[in-house]
Order: C-alpha cells, then structure tokens, then sequence
C-alpha cells in the first residue's frame, strides 16, 4: 500500500484566510483524490487531482474555493480559501493502488476555523 | 448522485460478542471496500472486495461482497476493546474512480 503523508495535521485558522494542505506520497500514483470529512459525517468527495491538467471538481465544490495543484505523480495541494467555520472539517487526500481498485487514505489535516 | 445505506448507525456490544453491519446501494458496484477510522486519524482499510459472491477474512474481520453487486456485508467476531470506532463501506463503479461512502457505523465495545 501507498505511504500518505499529509501537511498539517492539524491547524486553527482565522477567519476569511486561506490555507495549503499538502499531500505526499511515496510512489508515483496515477489518481489522487481529495475528500472533506464534516464533523460526525461520511466522506465526501470534493475533487480528483489530475496531473498536468485542472482537477476535475464535484457538485458544490468550486475552484476558486478549492484550489488544486498536481505538479507531478507524488504530490498534490488543495487549499481552502477565504475560509469560515463552516470550512472545519477534516480534508483527507487520497490515492488509487496500482490497479485502481484499492483506495487508501492519509491521515488528514484537521482545520479549525474560528 | 449514488448513495450508500449502511446500518446500523451504532452499536453498543459487550467484548467477546460477534458484529455485523451492511451497506445497500440502488446501483451496482464493482469493487466494495471496508475502512476503519478511530478518533484522529484517516480512514484505514480493512478489507477490499472485487467480484460479486466474494468472501474474504482478515484476522477477526469478514466481508462479503454480494451477488447483485449492490451489497456487502462485514462481521467482527468475539469483538475487544479497540475495536472501537467508525466504520465506512465505500463503494466504487470502475478502476481508478472515487468512492462513495455510507455513512458510518460507530462501534463501542463495553468491557
């Protein structure tokens, strides 16, 4: 399975900032994803990361609130931006196994947003 | 957009005690999958199905992937204390797509 490192894990933002989670991971993959996980909810998913290409984005999530970077096949950014309370969540990147068919998760960054 | 029905959305169990939990859906999935998360931390997968009627252990933890391709089911047995927290079903249509998720069954186990 894939090593999913996720910066921060955790951080307490003000209102109306924007902020940068990063995701790593240790061997080149083919699909990331980016989910949000609201307090006491499921996953849902906000945005798949294509490499060298715009991320392709689901209902109710937008770019210029989402902003996502691919550069390459370990790496990828979503920022949160102009940020309220409402944004406090857990972002979770994600990635395919090498076949597609196996999903695996980092371990989150938790943002608060006072 | 596709939904999963998991259930139960809690369980409250005495360790030692066998569980189970299950998740429907309306369409059909090609690959099931089950996750684990505890408080503070990603989900992390337990076990992943991928042809209908599949029956699959890993330790304690058995899943099944349903003939219609619209279920799954996933059994703890002679449950302990860490098996506590939340766990999600997570459907997925073909390779390399997303997941949907069902929204959780919340373990605890009462010594």
């Amino acid at each position: 399975s894939a090593v999913i490192s996720q910066k921060p894990s955790r951080d307490i933002c003000q209102r109306g900032t924007s902020l940068t989670i990063q995701c790593q991971v240790d061997s080149q993959v083919t699909m990331m994803f980016w989910y949000r996980q609201q307090p006491g909810q499921s996953l849902t998913l906000i945005a798949t990361a294509n490499q060298g290409s715009e991320a392709t984005y689901e209902s109710g999530f937008v770019i210029d609130k989402f902003p996502i970077s691919r550069p390459n096949l370990t790496f990828s950014t979503l920022t949160v931006s102009n940020m309220s309370p409402e944004d406090s969540s857990i972002y979770l990147c994600s990635v395919a196994g090498q076949l597609g068919n196996t999903i695996y998760f980092g371990e989150g960054s938790w943002l608060t947003v006072v | 957009g596709q939904q999963l029905n998991q259930s139960p959305q809690s369980m409250f169990i005495q360790e030692g005690e066998d569980v189970s939990m299950n998740c429907t859906s309306s369409s059909i999935f090609n690959t099931w999958l089950w996750y684990k998360q505890d408080p503070g931390e990603g989900p992390v997968l337990l076990i992943a199905l991928y042809k209908a009627g599949e029956l699959t252990s890993n330790g304690r933890l058995t899943a099944q992937f349903g003939i219609t391709r619209k279920d799954s089911f996933l059994n703890i047995s002679a449950s302990i204390p860490s098996d506590v927290g939340i766990y999600f079903c997570a459907g997925q249509l073909a390779g390399n797509t997303p997941l949907v998720f069902g929204k959780g069954t919340r373990l605890s186990v009462i010594a």
